[in-house]
Formats: structure tokens, sequence, C-alpha cells
């Protein structure tokens, strides 16, 4: 069966655009969860979706938002782009929440801020 | 509070030698305790997984795990290093039955393989 699937796998975009990353779960997944890995901070948690309705929000700015739509797929979206933005970004589903052991990633998204 | 440390941000064996990537937890209630392989530019993969059954974990790609709840570890081990076993590894720890919000995980540990 398909992954997950992250589109575009990158992008680059200029200080203050705005940008929109999209995350496919695998079929039957409903929940879905961001991170941005960065090498000076690792793996960090965005945001915790489960059937349209955000579970959860890491200690990032409101510069950072994510939406889940009705079939699962999940969007997330930084305003004013900050240098600081650059990283890769994934996304990864399970079939319900609380189901840590079966999350499956995607392949991330990488951003580059210029 | 959970935490986890990955001892060595580098380790470098040989091919055929044994792989050993440690992995230290810290954690007030049953934990569950995940290696994940991170190949360049790709996403997480699962390897392993400790969700409070066996202590001794078997993963893929022919590489196992062990919970010792004394030592509050869960190190990574592979009999013999293959090239395509050069990668990133990251520990990660979580509470049963807790969200993604939840899951910390280490800082990685870059493998390298030498011919």
């Amino acid at each position: 069966k398909a992954g997950v699937t992250q589109t575009p796998r990158y992008l680059i975009k200029t200080r203050g655009q705005q940008v929109t990353l999209s995350c496919s779960p695998i079929s039957g997944h409903r929940s879905v969860s961001w991170y941005q890995q960065t090498p000076g901070q690792g793996l960090q948690f965005l945001f915790e979706y489960f059937s349209e309705t955000q579970r959860n929000k890491g200690n990032f700015p409101g510069r950072f938002s994510g939406r889940q739509f009705s079939n699962s797929r999940s969007e997330m979206n930084v305003s004013t782009l900050e240098l600081g933005d650059s990283a890769l970004y994934l996304c990864a589903s399970s079939r319900i929440d609380f189901d840590i052991p079966y999350y499956t990633f995607g392949s991330g998204t990488r951003l580059t801020v210029v | 509070a959970q935490s986890v440390t990955q001892l060595g941000s580098h380790v470098s064996v040989s091919e055929g030698a044994l792989v050993l990537l440690r992995c230290n937890y810290s954690s007030s209630v049953p934990p569950y305790l995940f290696w994940y392989v991170q190949y360049p530019n790709q996403g997480l993969q699962l390897l392993l997984k400790y969700t409070s059954a066996a202590t001794l974990v078997k993963g893929i790609n022919g590489f196992e795990a062990e919970f010792k709840k004394s030592e509050t570890s869960f190190h990574l081990t592979k009999p013999s290093a293959h090239m395509s076993d050069a990668a990133e590894y990251f520990c990660a720890v979580s509470e049963a039955g807790s969200s993604a919000s939840k899951i910390i995980f280490g800082s990685g540990t870059r493998l390298s393989i030498r011919p």
C-alpha cells in the first residue's frame, strides 16, 4: 500500500513569504502529526490532528499553522518565513490517535529559506 | 518528564564488525521505546519498538535492542555491519498510550561504515 506522501519534496522560499506543505496519510489513517527537523534543534513536534481536529500543538510561534481535511490529508502553513524556518518537515500518520507504536513517517519536505 | 540521551553523535565501524548504538532514557512511568533510522533526505523508518512485552526486541535489517530497566538503557545492536547500514539513528521515548506530542527524540547518532 502507498505510504505517507509529502509534497513538495523540496522548496526554496524567500524571507517574508509564506509556504504551504501537504501530507497525504496512508489510506485509512486518521491521525496526522507534523515535526520539524533541524541540525541544531533535532526533531520537534509541531501539531497533531485527528479527524480534522487539532489535538496538540508544539511550542512554535503562531506563524506556524495547520489543518486537516475530511479525507485526512493535512496541510501546514508557515507565514512570514524566517531563515531559521529552513528545515526538513516530516509528517507521520497512524490509524488512530494515541497509536504511537504504529506511526509511519513520510519522506519529508526540505524547506530552504533564503 | 521524559528524556532520552544518545551517547555519541557519530559512530564509525568496519564492515562486518559489531554495531552498538547507545541510548539511555528517563521516564517516571513505563515507557515505550523506539529506534528509527533515517537515510539522507528521507523520513524516519521504524527499526524496532519496545512496548512492555519481551525485553529483547528484534527489528528489521538484523537490528535488535534490549530494554534494561535497571540501567535505563535501550541500546541498539547488530552483529555484523553492512555498508547499507550507514545512516542516522534516533532513539525515542514516549509514555504508553500517549499522543504524538509526547514522543521525545534523541539527538541522533550518525553511523558510518568503513570498507
